[in-house]
């Protein structure tokens, strides 16, 4: 699986967006883009996936770049409870046919604000 | 529909023990999956049990077991405790493409 590099930690006002990079330049043609988060002492919570083109559900927005080395996760209005570590994971999909598991880095520690 | 539940939801041992961690996938769901996260440290992975067969381990020793039941749930046991093994153990089951987690037990080893 792709490296993935996050910053390690950032801030958020309540109510504005939440903008996280993600950096996956060795990132191969068949390998998709997963976020998760977890919020403390909890397990870990899908938020989103795509392999290019840009995704969008009820909880983020995923926007990859043209040439896929690089990623953005929005919340498009943070609040409290979205203080949170979030993971970048670039893997081949799907996971159960690779049979493999999910590799977390050290993800980035948002901490949104009042 | 229920999500992965996990039992129980600490648990505290002594040295040379016994733990037994329980994990019930979400209905429909035959794989199960077992991480290990210490503090401070990411998840590692410990166990995938598909279809009641152990299909792939991490680089645990092999006092790290567990077994995957007819109904899917799943057990993890972990012998001859060590300290080092105090960490929130989490299970997951997926389908397609996406882990969905449990909320972990965390077993503290005194």
């Amino acid at each position: 699986d792709a490296k993935t590099t996050q910053p390690p930690s950032m801030d958020c006002a309540e109510g504005r967006a939440a903008n996280l990079p993600c950096n996956h330049s060795t990132i191969s043609g068949n390998e998709y883009v997963y976020w998760y988060r977890q919020i403390h002492s909890q397990g870990p919570q899908y938020i989103i996936h795509g392999l290019k083109n840009n995704e969008t559900n009820e909880m983020a927005s995923l926007i990859i770049t043209e040439d896929r080395k690089s990623s953005t996760l929005i919340l498009p209005h943070a609040t409290l409870r979205d203080t949170a570590v979030y993971y970048c994971i670039v893997r081949v999909g799907p996971i159960k046919a690779a049979g493999n598991k999910l590799t977390f880095g050290g993800g980035t520690r948002v901490l949104v604000k009042p | 529909e229920a999500g992965v539940t996990q039992s129980p939801t600490h648990l505290i041992k002594t040295r040379g023990q016994q733990a037994t961690l329980r994990c019930s996938p979400i209905s429909g769901h035959t794989s199960v999956y077992w991480y290990q996260q210490a503090l401070g440290l990411g998840l590692q992975f410990l166990l995938w049990y598909d279809e009641g067969e152990e299909r792939n381990r991490g680089n645990f020793p092999p006092r790290f077991s567990g077994r995957q039941f007819p109904n899917y749930s799943s057990e993890l046991n972990v012998n001859a405790l060590e300290l080092e093994d105090s960490a929130l153990y989490l299970c997951a089951s997926i389908i397609g493409d996406i882990q969905y987690f449990g909320a972990g037990t965390r077993l503290s080893v005194l």
